[in-house]
């Protein structure tokens, strides 16, 4: 069956950065693309940006330019998200996302927490 | 970008009621739409993909309907285990993806 399994919880300090990690199975990794989604607290989804883990390419919402780097390891079948120059508006639910035609699996999400 | 307006913001409704939410597109997305449900500290579960097709083990009390600019997604008859949060999400021309405000339901 196809799992999305993430790294742990993060407590960070404003102006560090956060690398998530989200690894697949149960199907070829390289055939789907992966996609990130954020949740603050009592808040909506927030869609954060994709990757295509065959070719490398990847895009990025607007609001995350510059900030948000994806990456992955074909050979672990495993997705990364790094998201730099945290602030407190970056706490939130971190979901990696299977993306066929729309998403299919989620992750278990991973909770970063920004705070001095 | 294709923008999404969710309705209502939330609601109230007793087990047994029919329950509508309805998802607004900026611009026509064809039925390139998906309704997902969300319960306190889990992951979105999709319930419904291409605006109207039920996604294997969902109860047929779910449905979706719609196509180009608006969609419905319908529970009829609500059960004690569809309290929860309600989100539409569209992919067409993907990149990017869109979800809308979602809509939580609550119990009257």
């Amino acid at each position: 069956q196809v799992q999305l399994v993430q790294s742990g919880a993060e407590v960070k300090k404003p102006g560090a950065s956060v690398k998530v990690s989200c690894k697949a199975s149960g199907y070829t990794f390289t055939s789907y693309d992966i996609n990130w989604v954020r949740q603050a607290t009592g808040q909506g989804l927030e869609w954060m940006g994709w990757m295509n883990p065959k070719s490398g390419k990847t895009g990025r919402g607007q609001r995350f330019q510059g900030r948000v780097t994806m990456t992955s390891n074909t050979d672990t079948s495993t997705a990364y998200m790094e998201l730099s120059s945290l602030t407190s508006e970056d706490t939130a639910v971190y979901y990696c996302v299977r993306v066929v035609g729309s998403i299919d699996y989620w992750g278990q999400g991973t909770l970063v927490t920004v705070s001095s | 970008d294709v923008q999404m307006t969710q309705s209502p913001s939330s609601l109230s409704a007793s087990v047994g009621d029919r329950v509508t939410i309805t998802c607004r597109a900026s611009q026509d997305i064809r039925n390139e739409l998906g309704w997902y449900q969300q319960k306190p500290g889990k992951a979105p579960k999709r319930l419904i993909y291409a605006a109207s097709s039920l996604e294997s083990g969902v109860p047929s009390r779910f449905s979706g309907s719609g196509s180009g600019t608006e969609f419905t997604l319908t529970i009829t008859s609500l059960q004690p285990e569809d309290f929860a949060t309600y989100y539409c999400l569209q992919h067409y021309n993907y990149p990017p993806l869109t979800f809308g405000g979602g809509t939580k339901v609550e119990i009257k």
